[in-house]
């Protein structure tokens, strides 16, 4: 079954600089994949989905890619603020409409 | 407002007790989904539903049950909970094409002692 890999469980960057996470999964690669943000004691929110034959989506200041070779997705944040400090959940599809989640990475944006 | 809602936010009961986790959203979506989610596991998938009356297991449903004969309504069941149980559950929801992102709630918080 579909494995997936969100290598940090912690980031901490300042204020103004680049945040980078990371998502990798082991097996098929699937036909999209999507992020989401968790704030302490909220529900995900969905920020962006990036299908297979997209290298890459941008949304305001965030920024999507994903490689089916390196099975990755990689997900920016560019002039970081510290309202982006949440936790990144990283999802693809399972079984028809159900989507498997990662465990998540926690970004921290220091002023 | 769209939303998806889940009663109680906060529970804490005694291990055998029956209780009922209730989540109702107001999209007319027809997929509807429950998740736990504990340190170091993520979110897992225990039951989802495709259309009213139309339910299927995730990843782990042992100990729970769910129903689904309204649309709107997903409630999740423990009907002998457990001290394994405690966890904090979140209800989601989307219409059930392909790639549509999910809607969630904001989350039961369930402590079984």
């Amino acid at each position: 079954s579909q494995k997936i890999e969100q290598n940090s469980e912690a980031l901490n960057i300042q204020e103004g600089k680049t945040a980078t996470l990371t998502c990798n999964y082991t097996n098929y690669s699937p036909a999209y994949l999507q992020w989401y943000r968790q704030d302490p004691g909220r529900g995900p929110v969905f920020l962006l989905l990036i299908r297979e034959n997209e290298k890459e989506k941008r949304k305001e200041r965030l920024k999507v890619t994903f490689d089916t070779t390196l099975k990755q997705s990689l997900f920016h944040i560019t002039a970081s603020q510290p309202a982006d400090s949440a936790t990144y959940l990283c999802a693809l599809p399972q079984a028809g409409t159900a989507l498997i989640f990662g465990k998540g990475t926690t970004l921290s944006v220091s002023s | 407002e769209a939303q998806v809602t889940q009663n109680p936010r906060y529970l804490i009961t005694v291990t055998g007790k029956k209780l009922t986790v209730t989540c109702s959203q107001n999209m007319n979506h027809e997929y509807m989904s429950w998740y736990r989610q504990d340190p170091g596991l993520g979110l897992r998938q225990i039951y989802y539903s495709m259309n009213v009356e139309v339910t299927d297991k995730g990843d782990v449903p042992e100990g729970y049950k769910v129903s689904r004969k309204e649309k709107r309504n997903f409630p999740l069941i423990l009907e002998s909970p457990s001290p394994n149980q405690t966890s904090l559950y979140f209800c989601a929801s989307s219409t059930g094409a392909d790639n549509q992102p999910q809607h969630f709630g904001d989350g039961t918080r369930l402590s079984i002692l």
